[in-house]
């Protein structure tokens, strides 16, 4: 077990770029979800696949915010046009698609918008 | 909402007491999970207790459920410097595949 791979670890990027980060999920696991968490706050929802259907993504993502897994594997989540209130830690975790299966999480990616 | 509250927001122990950690909700769930975050990282699973569960012991840890006022805690007992983190309950509803998070603990053990 590996465990989940995320990459970068940090991004900084000056306000107008796109940004685009990496997921690997724990090889067997057919979920994986993406989180955002800022300062002081717990993890907020942003998608889920299953396998390589997005079934779910937040309200409060903005189009900016595009997530893809193509090959049900890895997935990548972009962010176009950055914003300084994107600045944050992105979390990717995976499970298994048992009841009660435990999320594994990676260690994030902290986004800093200039 | 399933999402889970955690109270209270801060806690700030001597190294060798024990911890309590509330949690509440408002749907009827399935299961409840707590997890566990240290600065900088990701979280990490602690335990699962299901809705039919009064209490469960891992290690050091013991959560409780009490379904009908729909609470649970985790004690944490002899805390170390390590516990030191931010503690996450995540109540599952039926069949849902998502785990919504509230602002979590703050754990502090001083040495």
């Amino acid at each position: 077990d590996t465990g989940v791979s995320q990459n970068p670890r940090h991004k900084i990027t000056k306000r107008g770029q796109n940004v685009t980060f990496r997921c690997d999920p724990i090889s067997e696991h057919n979920r994986l979800y993406w989180y955002r968490q800022t300062l002081g706050q717990g993890p907020e929802f942003l998608t889920y696949f299953q396998n390589e259907a997005q079934l779910e993504k937040s309200r409060l993502l903005s189009d900016r915010f595009s997530a893809e897994r193509p090959k049900g594997s890895f997935s990548t989540l972009e962010i176009q046009r950055t914003e300084q209130g994107d600045s944050a830690m992105y979390l990717c975790a995976s499970s298994s698609t048992g009841e009660g299966s435990p999320l594994h999480f990676g260690n994030g990616t902290r986004l800093t918008v200039t | 909402s399933q999402q889970g509250e955690e109270d209270p927001q801060a806690l700030s122990i001597q190294e060798g007491e024990n911890a309590t950690m509330n949690c509440s909700y408002k749907t009827s769930i399935n299961n409840l999970q707590w997890y566990r975050q240290n600065s900088g990282r990701g979280l990490v699973h602690l335990i699962l207790i299901r809705s039919n569960e009064r209490e469960k012991h891992s290690g050091r840890l013991r959560v409780t459920l009490d379904t009908s006022k729909k609470s649970s805690s985790l004690l944490i007992t002899a805390s170390r410097a390590a516990d030191t983190a931010s503690y996450f309950c995540a109540p599952r509803m039926d069949s849902s595949y998502k785990l919504i998070f509230g602002s979590g603990t703050r754990l502090l053990v001083r040495p």
